[in-house]
């Protein structure tokens, strides 16, 4: 299956701080990825989908101004969260669509725990 | 209701024997059937999808759909402890819903 890394793997911060996680697509185009976020025995949770060269589209109740999303290019995307709080500790998935594959199937990268304290 | 619903179980099946997963969905327009298995602290791996009624085997592994009762099934032959997982199901129309997850053990 295609390969999406996700970098860092895991993130310690102070309440306030802003946090980088990148989702890379390594050796497929991704023009749309996903971000979802999981907390503990829960489902995924979609926050936001990120199309290549144009904004995102953020599910109801994400706050796009806390949850900055970028996608400069066909294998990058980052999901800032900004003035973190601990409310936020999660573990942050993100997934890129397979354009032109069999069924356009979604592959997920590693994920990334953050923990605010 | 739920857009997609699973059994959050857990599911307990001796080694060797078949696992069955289920879920329903509740859009009729949906089009792609996807399953999942997530380990703790993990993200989901796919394992298998299916878009056309009926079923797709794939190893010990076969899904079943049934879009007229809104029904996805994966069935798990053989199982073995290595299989001890969270299944996701995920259903996609105009965007892809997660289940929020049965969880499987097989007892070695």
């Amino acid at each position: 299956g295609a390969v999406v890394s996700q970098h860092p793997s895991w993130v310690i911060c102070k309440s306030g701080t802003s946090v980088k996680i990148e989702c890379r697509s390594l050796d497929f185009q991704a023009t749309t990825m996903f971000w979802y976020r999981q907390f503990p025995k829960q489902s995924l949770m979609l926050m936001a989908t990120s199309n290549e060269g144009s904004k995102a589209t953020y599910e109801q109740g994400v706050e796009k101004d806390k949850f900055l999303i970028n996608h400069a290019s066909l294998t990058l995307s980052t999901l800032t969260v900004t003035s973190a709080h601990p409310e936020d500790s999660s573990f942050y998935i993100c997934s890129a669509r397979v354009v032109g594959g069999l069924n356009n199937e979604q592959f997920f990268g590693p994920g990334t725990r953050l923990t605010v304290l | 209701q739920k857009e997609v619903e699973q059994n959050s179980g857990p599911l307990s099946v001796p080694e060797g024997a078949i696992a069955s997963l289920n879920c329903t969905y509740s859009d009729r327009g949906s089009q792609s059937f996807f399953w999942y298995r997530q380990y703790s602290g993990k993200s989901p791996e796919l394992i298998m999808f299916i878009y056309s009624n009926g079923d797709k085997e794939d190893g010990r592994f076969t899904a079943q759909l049934n879009k007229a009762s809104q029904y996805v099934s994966l069935l798990i032959r053989d199982s073995q402890p290595s299989d001890s997982a969270t299944y996701l199901c995920a259903v996609r129309g105009f965007k892809t819903i997660f289940g929020a997850g049965t969880r499987l053990f097989v007892k070695a």
